[in-house]
């Protein structure tokens, strides 16, 4: 079984405020790991998929780092806005047979 | 506008029933995953098809779940006996070999009373 942690759980953040959470993944066979953005009665729209050590990633406000050595990555989202208010899931892809394993999520909820 | 199409969107159904779910692929992609969503567990991989053969369903509850794609263009998740405790929102979501990006359909919300 592959594990994907996600930290924190939930975080509330100020609007205006900028803010971080992680994914730890397996260091070992790695292929691909996957940001997506879950809005409530939504499904998880991809936000970023990132394959190489080091690789930086950004789409406005938001952008994510990998450490496929360590076995982390970091979303970013810079000036938070209410419409961040989202869970945000993280993905990893081991390649082969293994699919996509889903971390938990961080619930992230902006206050105006 | 390709998308992944899950039918039906909800689902209300009595404990012993059988239930069928539904989910067409984008056109083209050879890889379906059947994942559950509940507020417990967050998102649990049931089932993973790549050019409609079965490779892994680990996650999936074997005597009462079976998952099934006769043909590229449908991928069907069964629940028979259902239970309450299988209540939960059902996603299926397809991708291309190298899993560059996947894909969700809009789920199916299942409730069994």
């Amino acid at each position: 079984i592959l594990n994907v942690e996600q930290s924190p759980q939930s975080l509330h953040v100020q609007e205006g405020d900028s803010t971080n959470f992680t994914c730890s993944f397996p260091s070992s066979n790695f292929y691909a790991l996957h940001w997506y953005r879950w809005e409530t009665a939504k499904s998880p729209e991809a936000l970023f998929v990132m394959t190489l050590n080091g690789d930086e990633k950004k789409k406005g406000r938001i952008s994510a780092t990998l450490n496929t050595k360590e076995g982390y990555s970091y979303l970013y989202i810079k000036g938070s806005q209410p419409e961040d208010s989202a869970t945000y899931l993280c993905a990893f892809s081991g390649g082969g047979a293994d699919g996509l394993t889903f971390g938990k999520g961080t619930h992230l909820i902006i206050q105006p | 506008d390709a998308r992944v199409t899950q039918t039906p969107r909800h689902k209300v159904t009595e404990m012993g029933q059988e239930v069928t779910m539904r989910c067409q692929p984008i056109l083209g992609h050879n890889t379906v995953f059947w994942y559950r969503q509940t507020m417990m567990q967050g998102l649990e991989l049931l089932a993973y098809f790549r050019n409609r053969a079965p490779l892994d369903d680990s996650g999936m509850p074997k005597d009462r779940f079976s998952a099934e794609m006769p043909d590229a263009t449908l991928a069907t998740l069964k629940i028979q006996p259902s239970e309450p405790r299988d209540s939960a929102v059902y996603f299926c979501a397809s991708g291309s070999t190298g899993l560059t990006e996947a894909f969700f359909g809009q789920g199916t919300r299942l409730t069994v009373v």
